[in-house]
């Protein structure tokens, strides 16, 4: 049992480059997230999915889109990349019912320079 | 004010001691509570969820105190491998919507 599996592990773009950041969960999850994490300023939420077909904006979406492909996979993509999207990008999921925590995957290290 | 403060650390403890986190939340609409912990470069991993009667996990205990709004963690005979940045998640309600993380306290156990 995989759990949450992001994809790439490291990555490194130049200003103006875009990618995507990959992210499946195999434990049926309804909801899945998106978080940054820079040194000082803790986890930030960039991205929501409460269920299949649904996103909304969090704490920090600006310069970013989202795709809930299905009910396992939740992309985040960068379409021009800026030095203050370097980061820890971490991808979340959790049943979203009563008191179920989150799940993260391991996380993709992005150096925009 | 924060939505989830936590002590600001670090914490340097010897091996064997006895460790306690406090963590305050501002929102008494919060619903579920847990403990993360966070080694360097790595994903948060659950470490436990917090309940009203309050738990214990070997040598874990966490503390719910809804009326003044805070949660704590008792780590008892640390051990070096507790050495990490233990992270206090409080969600504001209970269909997984939102979830808010403190900024963390961070733990070194020395030998």
């Amino acid at each position: 049992n995989a759990g949450v599996t992001q994809t790439p592990k490291f990555q490194v773009l130049k200003t103006g480059q875009s990618m995507t950041l990959q992210c499946a969960q195999d434990m049926n999850h309804n909801s899945m997230y998106w978080y940054r994490q820079d040194p000082g300023m803790g986890l930030r939420l960039i991205y929501y999915s409460a269920s299949e077909g649904t996103t909304d904006k969090g704490e920090v979406p600006n310069g970013y889109n989202v795709s809930r492909l299905n009910k396992r996979e939740f992309s985040l993509r960068l379409e021009s990349a800026a030095p203050s999207q370097t980061s820890v990008y971490f991808c979340a999921s959790t049943p979203s019912r009563g008191n179920s925590p989150l799940h993260f995957g391991n996380g993709t290290r992005l150096t925009v320079t | 004010r924060k939505e989830v403060e936590q002590d600001p650390g670090p914490f340097n403890v010897p091996e064997g001691a006895t460790v306690a986190f406090n963590c305050t939340y501002s929102n008494s609409a919060s619903q579920s509570f847990f403990w993360y912990r966070q080694d360097c470069r790595k994903e948060p991993k659950l470490l436990m969820s917090v309940y009203s009667s309050g738990n214990e996990d070997g040598r874990f205990t966490a503390q719910l105190n809804r009326a003044s709004q805070y949660i704590s963690l008792l780590i008892r005979d640390s051990k070096l491998s507790d050495s990490a940045t233990y992270l206090c998640v409080v969600n504001i309600d209970n269909y997984g919507q939102n979830f808010v993380f403190g900024p963390g306290t961070r733990l070194s156990v020395l030998p």
